[in-house]
């Protein structure tokens, strides 16, 4: 079976642009998270969907933003990308964001 | 209160070690402990995890043990092997909400 899944695996923007990144959850899962996780850090909760509708968000601006599609696979959007916005972005999902949560392989955003 | 305190920040220890990684948290709603280990380049990969109700739970070579009261649990490897050498976060839930994760701890073993 495959695990979640997501892409593009690297991406390099510059300052200002907007970035979209996609994930795919495990075959059955209806819900997915994101994480951002800084280089040496542990990964910091964004936002958790559950059958399309949000569910929680973590302490991230308004330029973040995501959706999660009839199919679940999740969108994470990001608008006028700061320095600091470049991290390892982690989508996780979980059957029905209960408990058990499987992590992709993650993106690496790069900001220019 | 909604931090998880994780130490030591890095461990080396010798092949057939037992390597302890020690977590510590303030809020009582907290109701699921996953340990995730993570290596480079990669996503963290669910180890083991456990609920308040229970003190100790074993998977295989890794153990978490829990003191509610103290609000503290950790992780033990069993007979370490250099193949462990990762980056070890452990976590805490709340009902299915967030999950909010400690800082890390770099293990290397060595051979």
């Amino acid at each position: 079976d495959a695990g979640v899944t997501q892409s593009p695996t690297h991406l390099i923007k510059t300052r200002g642009q907007h970035v979209t990144l996609r994930c795919s959850p495990i075959s059955g899962h209806k819900s997915v998270s994101w994480y951002q996780q800084v280089l040496g850090q542990g990964p910091q909760f964004i936002f958790q969907y559950y059958e399309k509708e949000e569910r929680g968000r973590g302490n991230f601006p308004d330029r973040f933003s995501a959706r999660q599609f009839p199919n679940y696979s999740s969108e994470l959007n990001v608008n006028a990308l700061l320095l600091g916005d470049s991290a390892l972005y982690l989508c996780a999902s979980s059957f029905d964001g209960s408990y058990e949560q499987y992590f992709g392989p993650g993106t690496r955003l790069t900001v220019t | 209160q909604q931090q998880v305190k994780q130490s030591p920040q890095s461990l080396i220890v010798q092949k057939g070690g037992i390597p302890i990684i020690n977590c510590a948290y303030e809020n009582t709603a907290f109701d699921y402990f996953p340990w995730y280990q993570q290596f480079p380049g990669k996503g963290p990969a669910l180890l083991i995890a456990i609920r308040p109700d229970v003190s100790e739970k074993k998977e295989g070579r890794f153990t978490i043990s829990f003191n509610k009261s103290a609000k503290q649990f950790s992780l033990h490897i069993m007979d370490s092997q250099p193949g462990d050498s990762a980056t070890y976060f452990c976590a805490a839930r709340r009902g299915g909400f967030k999950t909010i994760f400690g800082a890390g701890t770099r293990l290397f073993v060595k051979a």
